[in-house]
């Protein structure tokens, strides 16, 4: 059973950046693809980027491109999710996700990071 | 690489059968086993209810059923009841530099 938990809800200013964390446990995360995805408020659900363990790169949304940092803390199971040049609509719930199956279904969850961004 | 097409809302009574289009490219669901569906409560995570198109996980009720037909994919659930009542969304993995694509969303309403 894999047990996600993401850092608190954060405040920023517009031109700011967000570090969103996910500590993993139930497993390691060097057996694990975590991927983020984000939800503005009373919007869709969007893909950010994750680990694709078919090239063993972290791969990165287009438009996210430039903006976004996925990294991972192997001594702690922490994956953490940077956001850089931050503006309103940026404003969004942050979630960590775990590719599961055949890395093929995003089967477990973080519950979630509000960011929002404004002056 | 643009979302998934769903319908915007759909409802039914308590023990009818409903069903939620997800309609792609040949790109994703099309070409993709990789379809997954997702029950999202207010306020809360996404729930994953089907997966690799038509797969429950455990736990998940018989009621929710899934199938594929060229580019679109279908969540059937049967026997709506109250608790049913959620937003739904479907996601597919994509042969393109997005690797993973999510529908606009279904929200479902019993009456």
């Amino acid at each position: 059973q894999v047990h996600l938990v993401q850092s608190g809800a954060e405040v920023k200013k517009p031109g700011a950046s967000v570090k969103v964390s996910c500590k993993v446990s139930g497993y390691t995360l060097t057996e694990l693809s975590m991927h983020w995805v984000r939800q503005a408020p009373g919007k869709g659900i969007e893909w950010m980027g994750g680990f694709d363990p078919e090239n063993g790169e972290t791969i990165y949304a287009q438009q996210f491109q430039g903006r976004v940092t996925m990294t991972e803390d192997t001594s702690t199971d922490t994956v953490y999710m940077e956001l850089s040049s931050l503006r309103s609509e940026d404003t969004a719930v942050y979630y960590c996700a775990r590719l599961g199956g055949s890395y093929s279904h995003f089967d477990y969850w973080g519950q979630g990071t509000l960011v929002t961004v404004s002056s | 690489q643009s979302a998934l097409t769903q319908p915007a809302a759909v409802s039914g009574s308590p023990g009818q059968s409903i069903t939620i289009s997800c309609t792609g490219t040949s790109s994703d669901v099309g070409g993709s086993k990789y379809v997954s569906w997702f029950q999202q409560h207010p306020g809360k995570a996404p729930k994953l209810v089907i997966y690799d198109v038509n797969n429950r996980p455990s736990g998940v009720s018989n009621r929710f059923s899934g199938s594929k037909s060229g580019n679109t994919a279908s969540l059937t659930i049967s026997g709506l009841q109250a608790e049913d009542e959620a937003d739904y969304y479907c996601s597919s993995y994509t042969s393109s530099t997005t690797l993973h694509v999510f529908g606009t969303g279904t929200k479902v309403t019993v009456l």
